[in-house]
């Protein structure tokens, strides 16, 4: 059973700062994660995925895995208030009958 | 526009009735899975599909069921509704890259929002 850890929040951070957000796993078997953006009322939508150790960049966003510390992270530079959703991490599957497994996911509020 | 569509897209049942929710994937996503999600909580695996088999199942009882057809539709059943079966329900597709994870990046469609009084 894939375990996925979020602080819910909410994270309130001013807009044009950097918005941090935190997500830990229990199966060391993880090799790769999903980050999606959940607007309120609408449908979580893909913005990153991260398969190795390191950082991953991609526009504003940058996501981190650490595999030895099992936790996975998602930086979110110059903060605007579009960025205000519930964002969820989930280890992608290892396999294609495996199922996706979130956590409760943050809420971010990026505050003019 | 996911190209994942859901229908309806709100409803209101009465507990203890039945309702068919639908859903209509990408041309070629060979997988489909559905999901509940609470106010407040994170989607919550309900069962997957797999060119049209039921190819796992979350911890939900016999009273969620589904089908999958071959032109990537699906559905949602759920007899006897309970209060607690109010959230909103997503289906997501993916296309199966074989052993490539991004291949399991599912794309949600925008969901149906259940209320059972």
């Amino acid at each position: 059973q894939k375990e996925v850890e979020q602080n819910s929040g909410p994270l309130s951070v001013p807009e044009g700062a950097i918005a941090s957000l935190n997500c830990t796993y229990s199966d060391r078997g993880s090799q790769s994660f999903f980050w999606y953006r959940q607007y309120s009322g609408k449908s979580p939508e893909l913005i990153m995925f991260i398969y190795s150790n390191g950082d991953k960049e991609d526009g504003r966003f940058t996501a981190q895995l650490n595999k030895a510390s099992q936790y996975v992270s998602l930086l979110i530079r110059d903060s605007q208030p579009s960025d205000s959703a519930t964002y969820l991490c989930a280890p992608a599957p290892n396999f294609g009958n495996e199922k996706l497994t979130f956590g409760t996911g943050t809420r971010l509020t990026i505050i003019p | 526009e996911t190209g994942v569509t859901q229908s309806p897209t709100h409803l209101i049942k009465t507990r203890g009735q039945q309702v068919t929710l639908r859903c209509s994937s990408q041309s070629g996503h060979n997988t489909v899975s559905w999901y509940q999600q609470a106010l407040g909580q994170g989607p919550q695996f309900i069962f997957q599909y797999y060119r049209e088999e039921e190819n796992g199942r979350g911890n939900f009882p016999p009273r969620f069921s589904g089908l999958q057809f071959p032109n990537y539709s699906s559905e949602l059943n759920v007899n006897a509704l309970e209060l607690d079966d109010s959230a909103l329900y997503l289906c997501a597709s993916s296309l199966d890259l074989g052993t490539d994870p991004r291949g399991y990046g599912y794309t949600f469609g925008s969901g149906t929002r259940l209320t059972v009084v």
